[in-house]
């Protein structure tokens, strides 16, 4: 079963930091595009952020560059958002979603469950 | 970048009713939009991409067209499963970016 399981969310301070996991299974991962996708509570879907099957170009919304970073381990069939400098819009639910296997050009086909993150004093 | 304007922002429709749902691009993104179902506390799925081409699974009830800047989703005989939130995206260039979502609602 073509499968995507995040984890890592939590509480945590503004300022803070948090890594975001999302473990893949049923396909093979190093073929895809990999992107993360946010909703904040009651909003919008908005992507964050994606990486080529390599690592080699990753490409992120401009409210989180500088203190987000997307990687992959393709040994390990994981992609990875390490979250820093986290502001109360911050919060929301973090999807992983599987792109496709060219040029990220044809929709996100598979979706994990989500991983709430929350960022509140 | 690119922005991406739905509407309408919400509509109340009958079961068996035609609904059609319209995305605009603020610059031409050729073909490359996709449209995504979203059901509350559950992952987006995945309907139209390319502006037309149906996701395997998905039933032949909803269909997708358009291109350049214009495009729309459409529901040709709505069920008490479509009611949902739909969303399209851009996938032309980064940051890819979705329209801020149509809520389908019973009548």
């Amino acid at each position: 079963e073509v499968q995507l399981v995040e984890s890592g969310g939590g509480l945590v301070q503004p300022g803070g930091s948090l890594r975001l996991s999302c473990a893949a299974s049923g396909f093979t991962f190093s073929s895809y595009w990999m992107s993360w996708v946010r909703q904040a509570p009651g909003k919008g879907l908005e992507w964050v952020a994606n990486i080529k099957q390599d690592g080699s170009e990753k490409y992120y919304v401009d409210s989180v560059k500088g203190r987000f970073t997307i990687s992959r381990d393709n040994a390990k069939n994981s992609l990875y958002l390490q979250m820093n400098s986290l502001r109360a819009e911050d919060t929301a639910v973090y999807y992983c979603a599987r792109g496709d296997t060219a040029m990220d050009r044809y929709g996100m086909d598979v979706w994990g469950q989500g991983t709430t993150v929350t960022v509140s004093s | 970048d690119i922005q991406m304007t739905q509407s309408p922002s919400s509509l109340s429709a009958s079961v068996g009713d035609r609904v059609t749902i319209t995305c605009r691009a603020s610059q031409s993104i050729s073909s490359y939009l996709n449209w995504y179902q979203q059901k509350p506390g559950k992952a987006p799925m995945l309907l139209i991409y390319a502006a037309s081409t149906l996701q395997g699974g998905v039933p032949s009830r909803f269909s997708g067209s358009g291109s350049g800047t214009d495009f729309t989703l459409t529901i040709s005989s709505l069920q008490p499963e479509d009611f949902a939130t739909y969303y399209c995206q851009q996938s032309y260039s980064s940051p890819l970016t979705f329209g801020g979502g149509t809520k389908v609602e019973i009548k």
